[in-house]
């Protein structure tokens, strides 16, 4: 099972570009999220979709674009790359409550992408 | 604001000895806690959770971790390390009503030497 999927897995670039960073699951979840970690700071949620069509901001939104048209792919667009956005970034996805309440909070990561922005 | 502190930035740890990674949240509401696992240059694993019921709950591989309320804790412990649990620890919370929001701490990475 390939699970949650990140490309690319490493990135360089320069202020000012835009880039985005792709999301595959194929687990058929519902909840699909973006995380940023950082040292020291843990991880921070950028966006989350709880489906197809649905997004809202998570706790470190601004700077960042997402897009939920599948169930399977949730791209993380950086519209403007600032040095500040250097970070590693994990997609992660999970199921609704409902199905199955010993499933809540299970979140299953990618690998992660790590940017730098020079 | 909900916020999850995690008292320890680094353990060390002699093989075989007793451990406890240190947790406490901040929240108004009812909350689901969890511990995930970092190995190195891998995403988050889910090591364990506390979602109602017994405030103690237990990993597959040895870890324990007890949910006190009235001191709003949730720390991890394991009685004898191995070599294999260096990695870094995350402390969670999710007051979202479980839609998978979590809110994670800063990590404690756990260093176990021979």
């Amino acid at each position: 099972n390939a699970g949650v999927t990140q490309t690319p897995k490493f990135q360089v670039l320069k202020t000012g570009q835009s880039m985005t960073l792709q999301c595959a699951q194929d687990m058929n979840h519902e909840y699909m999220s973006w995380y940023r970690q950082d040292p020291g700071m843990g991880l921070r949620l950028i966006h989350y979709s709880v489906g197809a069509g649905i997004t809202d901001q998570g706790e470190v939104p601004n700077g960042y674009n997402v897009s939920r048209s599948t169930t399977e792919d949730f791209p993380l667009r950086l519209l403007s790359a600032a040095p500040s956005q250097t970070s590693v970034y994990f997609c992660a996805s999970s199921t609704p409550p409902g199905r199955g309440a010993t499933n809540t909070g299970e979140l299953f990561f990618g690998e992660g992408s790590r940017l730098t922005v020079l | 604001a909900q916020s999850v502190t995690q008292l320890d930035s680094q353990v060390p740890v002699f093989e075989e000895a007793p451990v406890e990674l240190r947790c406490n949240y901040s929240s108004s509401v009812s909350v689901y806690l969890f511990w995930y696992v970092q190995y190195p240059n891998q995403g988050l694993q889910l090591l364990l959770k506390y979602l109602s019921g017994s405030t103690l709950v237990e990993s597959i591989n040895g870890f324990e971790a007890e949910f006190n309320k009235s001191q709003t804790s949730f720390h991890l412990r394991k009685p004898s390390v191995h070599i294999s649990d260096t990695a870094e620890y995350f402390c969670a919370v999710d007051t979202s009503g479980g839609y998978n929001k979590l809110i994670f701490g800063a990590g404690t990475r756990l260093a176990v030497h021979p």
